[in-house]
């Protein structure tokens, strides 16, 4: 039981790249999130999926898109990425709305 | 705007000494009242959640209070130990997915 897994750890992209981050989770939660967390900031929500099928933005999506693959998967994907979206990313679920979160291990990703 | 404020941003304490950290709110409506635990390069792990009508809430040596009435909360550690180092992150839930308001959280460091 791995709980969150987040792939990659840790990743350097230069401006205007692309990438993906996955998220898997084996708890059979319905609901899964997204989040960054910045220095002297509380973590900030970019997208959730309350249930397989539904995805919704947060408080910061500009810049992301999210895909929830199915139940277990759900990735944010950068199209361009921009230096101001250096940051550790946190992927989460939850069994209720909003019941407890359990939290992935983060991808640090710096922006160049 | 709603709003968590936590107290100090840091703190130092010897290891087996007792220390209080502070949370005051302006969320509305209130849903409930998390404290989650992260260390250094993972992601946060719940310690309590605390709904409107309890007041205090343990989880081992971690003891949450919280007075409604006064929008404030507070996370008591007893017997400090240096696996306590870390950072301590009040949450306070609307209601809903993307109801979270997460403070900045408060840094602890335990010394020998």
């Amino acid at each position: 039981n791995a709980g969150v897994t987040q792939t990659p750890k840790f990743q350097v992209l230069k401006t205007g790249q692309s990438m993906t981050l996955q998220c898997a989770q084996d708890m059979n939660h319905n609901s899964m999130y997204w989040y960054r967390q910045d220095p002297g900031m509380g973590l900030r929500l970019i997208y959730y999926s309350a249930s397989e099928g539904t995805t919704d933005k947060g408080e910061v999506p500009n810049g992301y898109n999210v895909s929830r693959l199915n139940k277990r998967e759900f990735s944010l994907r950068l199209e361009s990425a921009a230096p101001s979206q250096t940051s550790v990313y946190f992927c989460a679920s939850s069994q209720l709305d909003p019941g407890t979160q359990y939290f992935g291990p983060g991808t640090r990703l710096l922006v160049l | 705007k709603n709003q968590v404020e936590q107290s100090p941003q840091s703190l130092i304490i010897l290891e087996g000494k007792n220390c209080t950290l502070q949370c005051n709110y302006t969320v509305s409506p209130f849903s409930n009242l998390r404290w989650y635990k992260q260390d250094t390069g993972r992601g946060p792990v719940s310690l309590t959640i605390m709904t409107f009508s309890e007041n205090t809430k343990s989880n081992g040596r971690y003891t949450a209070t919280l007075d409604a009435d006064t929008k404030q909360s507070s996370l008591h550690i007893t017997a400090s130990q240096l696996s306590d180092s870390a950072s301590y992150i009040c949450v306070v839930s609307a209601g809903g997915y993307n109801k979270l308001i997460f403070g900045a959280g408060t840094r602890l460091a335990v010394h020998p």
